[in-house]
């Protein structure tokens, strides 16, 4: 079975500029998550999506970032304009179901981003 | 303020040699994580404990939850330089998942 796909695997760019991240989470799955772990730290929940609905974003810095799910299937990402403390593993994760019903979560490989 | 702490936060030993992580929080949870993650990879998830007072073992690895639902331990035995990964705790509180900050293991052959 296909894990978590995420695309790019690393990316650098200047601050003020914009990236996009993509995930395809695992066929089936409902819920996707994005995460963003900084280096020495565990992840941290930005946006959870149950099919295309966004169930809880209370940690997403809205003023520059965004997060797509149109189809309830693939989710984009976004940060614009990127600071240099954005510097971190972007991870998406999916579910079968909410993790909070006993659904196990599993993570895709991560972007990288390094803002210079 | 990390709402869980894990210690020690960096672990360097010989193979062979037997070693605990801590998870602690003021916090309580309906159950607990925990996850291993090698570079470049996301977190795999190993076990999650549900009951206070609860013991799962797999394999050399032996996870307890504590009784009051607000801490955890991870023993490893025997260590193998193929444990050599970053070891994440990880509570779940109204729907999310919280992670600490992580233990970065290294096991030298």
């Amino acid at each position: 079975e296909a894990g978590v796909a995420q695309s790019p695997r690393y990316k650098i760019i200047e601050k003020r500029q914009s990236v996009a991240f993509w995930c395809n989470p695992i066929s089936g799955h409902a819920t996707l998550y994005w995460y963003q772990q900084i280096l020495g730290q565990g992840p941290k929940l930005l946006i959870q999506f149950q099919n295309n609905g966004v169930v809880d974003d209370s940690q997403l810095p809205k003023d520059r970032f965004s997060a797509e799910r149109l189809k309830g299937v693939d989710s984009t990402l976004k940060i614009q304009p990127a600071k240099l403390e954005d510097s971190a593993v972007y991870l998406c994760a999916s579910s079968l179901g909410p993790q909070s019903s006993g659904n196990t979560i599993y993570f895709g490989e991560g972007s990288w981003l390094t803002v210079v | 303020t990390q709402l869980l702490e894990q210690s020690p936060q960096f672990l360097s030993i010989q193979e062979g040699e037997n070693l605990t992580v801590y998870c602690n929080s003021s916090s309580v949870f309906s159950s607990l994580q925990w996850y291993r993650q090698e570079p470049g990879e996301g977190p795999v998830l190993l076990v999650t404990v549900v009951t206070g007072g609860e013991v799962k073992k797999l394999k050399r690895l032996t996870f307890q939850f504590g009784d009051a639902r607000k801490d955890s331990s991870l023993h490893i035995t025997a260590a193998q330089p193929g444990d050599t990964g970053l070891y994440l705790c990880a509570g779940a509180q109204g729907g999310k998942l919280i992670f600490g900050q992580g233990t970065e293991l290294s096991v030298k052959p």
